[in-house]
């Protein structure tokens, strides 16, 4: 079945070590997207790939980068956690339908983030 | 900008009953508009999708949502409620991005 695959599912980093978490997809889909989700809050955009094209959103910490090597990978980066990226990281997928809007997102399993 | 509004962030009902969970949107009309489900320690999973084809959408597990353009609203619903419908679901709105609700946390009494 075609699926949004994330590694690891859980992931516990220490104070300001660097981590990577990653992401896969086998819809062949142009867009990628990272999210982050705290507890009973809603996801929220970090930044997404159309195609190579990288777009961050304004209030994404320099903190977080992300890398797309190919059309299935998908990778984000915290340079240097804090206690306050203890999160559960969202990847997402789409295929982008003209410029009138997001077709339906397909999300992966996440991965809990845990900071000590 | 586009906003989504859920009211109730948790609503609780018993097994068997009506489920109701209520979604509004700011007022222009988005392209698309979804409901997404997510159970602990997983991601969002669609439930359904309105694309403007027909104003009563039906999705998996029983859910069915209506688009009412008058009220801004697209209420999820399902007749009877099961135990495993217990989760936290997400209205969320198409542009350029998806704009989420804040969330609803359904409770399934026995």
């Amino acid at each position: 079945d075609a699926m949004v695959i994330q590694n690891p599912r859980y992931q516990v980093t220490q104070f300001g070590k660097p981590v990577t978490l990653s992401c896969s997809q086998t819809l062949n889909h142009n867009v990628m997207y990272w999210y982050q989700q705290k507890s009973s809050q809603a996801p929220k955009l970090l930044f997404h790939y159309y195609d190579k094209d990288f777009n961050n959103e304004a209030d994404t910490p320099d903190n977080f980068q992300s890398r797309r090597p190919n059309t299935s990978f998908c990778f984000l980066d915290i340079r240097s956690p804090g206690l306050g990226d203890a999160a559960m990281y969202l990847c997402a997928t789409s295929r982008r339908q003209g410029t009138t809007g997001t077709d339906t997102q397909y999300f992966g399993p996440g991965t809990r983030l845990t900071v000590l | 900008a586009q906003s989504v509004t859920q009211l109730g962030s948790h609503v609780s009902v018993s097994e068997g009953a009506l489920v109701l969970l209520r979604c509004n949107y700011s007022s222009s009309v988005p392209p698309y508009l979804f409901w997404y489900v997510q159970y602990p320690n997983q991601g969002l999973q669609l439930l359904l999708k309105y694309t403007s084809a027909a104003t009563l959408v039906k999705g998996i597990n029983g859910f069915e949502a209506e688009f009412k353009k008058s009220e801004t609203s697209f209420h999820l619903t399902k007749p009877s409620a099961h135990m495993s419908d217990a989760a936290e679901y997400f209205c969320a709105v198409s542009l350029n991005k998806f704009y989420f609700g804040s969330g609803t946390k359904l409770n399934v009494k026995p």
